[in-house]
C-alpha cells in the first residue's frame, strides 16, 4: 500500500543536541509538510516543500530546518532542541496545491520527540 | 482569514449512542471541507471530505454535509462504538488551495 512512513516513532534527545526526524512516502506526491502537534491540539504547520521549493511559515523558529533530497524523502532538523520542542511531529503529503481544487493530505504516524 | 470552530470536548457517550460534533467555518469563496480522526498515539487519518455545497461525505458510518447557508460541516454517526474513541478534527482548505486550516479538535470517549 502507498503510504507515508516516519522514523523513528519515538525519539529522545538531550537539551541542545541536534536531532533529525525522517519522513518518506511512496505516493509520489509533489508536496510534503511538517507539522508540530502538542497535547492533542491542532497540528501547527512548520513548513512545506512543493517539489524542491521550500516554504517556511512566518512563525516557525529558525531552530527548525528541513531538507528534501528527492521526491520520496523529507527530513526535519532541530538544531538545538529546547524543552518546549517536545511534541509529536507529523509529516504529511499531498498531490498538489492547485488553486480551486480540493487536495487531501495524507499523514504519517508521527514521531514523538522527548527532550531531556 | 479562514478559520474553523468545533464544539468543545471531551464528549463522552455510551456505546450505540448517536454522535454529533459541530463544526462551523469562516472562509471566502468555496472551501473544501474535511474531517480527520486521530487515534491515541497515531497520526491523522482522513475520515471524509466534501468539496462543494450540499455534498455529503461519508465513511465508516460517519457522515457530514457541506452546508453553505449555515457555513457548517457537522459530523454525525448513528451508533458509536468503543473503537471510535479518538480526537476528531474539522479542517478546510480555501478556494485558493494552500494551507489546511484545522479546528481545535474534539475528543470523543465512548464507554461500553
Amino acid at each position: 500500500d502507498a503510504m507515508v512512513i516516519q522514523n523513528p516513532r519515538y525519539q529522545v534527545t538531550q537539551f541542545g543536541k541536534p536531532v533529525t526526524l525522517s519522513c518518506s512516502q511512496t505516493l509520489n506526491h509533489n508536496v510534503m509538510y511538517w507539522y508540530q502537534q502538542k497535547s492533542s491540539q491542532a497540528p501547527k504547520l512548520l513548513f512545506h516543500y512543493y517539489d524542491k521549493d521550500f516554504n517556511n511559515e512566518a512563525d516557525t523558529p529558525d531552530n527548525f530546518q528541513s531538507r528534501r533530497p528527492n521526491t520520496s524523502f523529507c527530513f526535519l532538523d532541530i538544531r538545538s532542541p529546547g524543552l518546549g520542542d517536545a511534541a509529536m511531529y507529523l509529516c504529511a503529503t499531498s498531490r498538489d496545491l492547485t488553486s480551486g481544487s480540493s487536495y487531501e493530505q495524507y499523514f504519517g504516524p508521527g514521531t514523538r520527540l522527548t527532550v531531556t | 482569514g479562514n478559520s474553523v470552530t468545533q464544539m468543545e470536548g471531551p464528549v463522552t457517550l455510551s456505546e450505540e449512542a448517536f454522535l454529533t460534533i459541530n463544526c462551523t467555518y469562516t472562509a471566502t469563496g468555496y472551501p473544501s471541507l474535511f474531517w480527520y480522526v486521530q487515534y491515541p498515539g497515531e497520526g491523522l487519518q482522513l475520515l471524509l471530505k466534501a468539496t462543494k455545497a450540499d455534498d455529503k461525505g461519508s465513511n465508516k458510518g460517519f457522515e457530514a454535509t457541506y452546508r453553505k447557508e449555515t457555513t457548517s460541516f457537522h459530523l454525525e454517526k448513528g451508533s458509536v462504538q468503543v473503537s471510535d474513541s479518538a480526537v476528531y478534527f474539522c479542517a478546510l482548505t480555501g478556494n485558493q488551495g494552500g494551507k489546511l486550516i484545522f479546528g481545535q479538535g474534539t475528543e470523543l470517549s465512548v464507554k461500553p
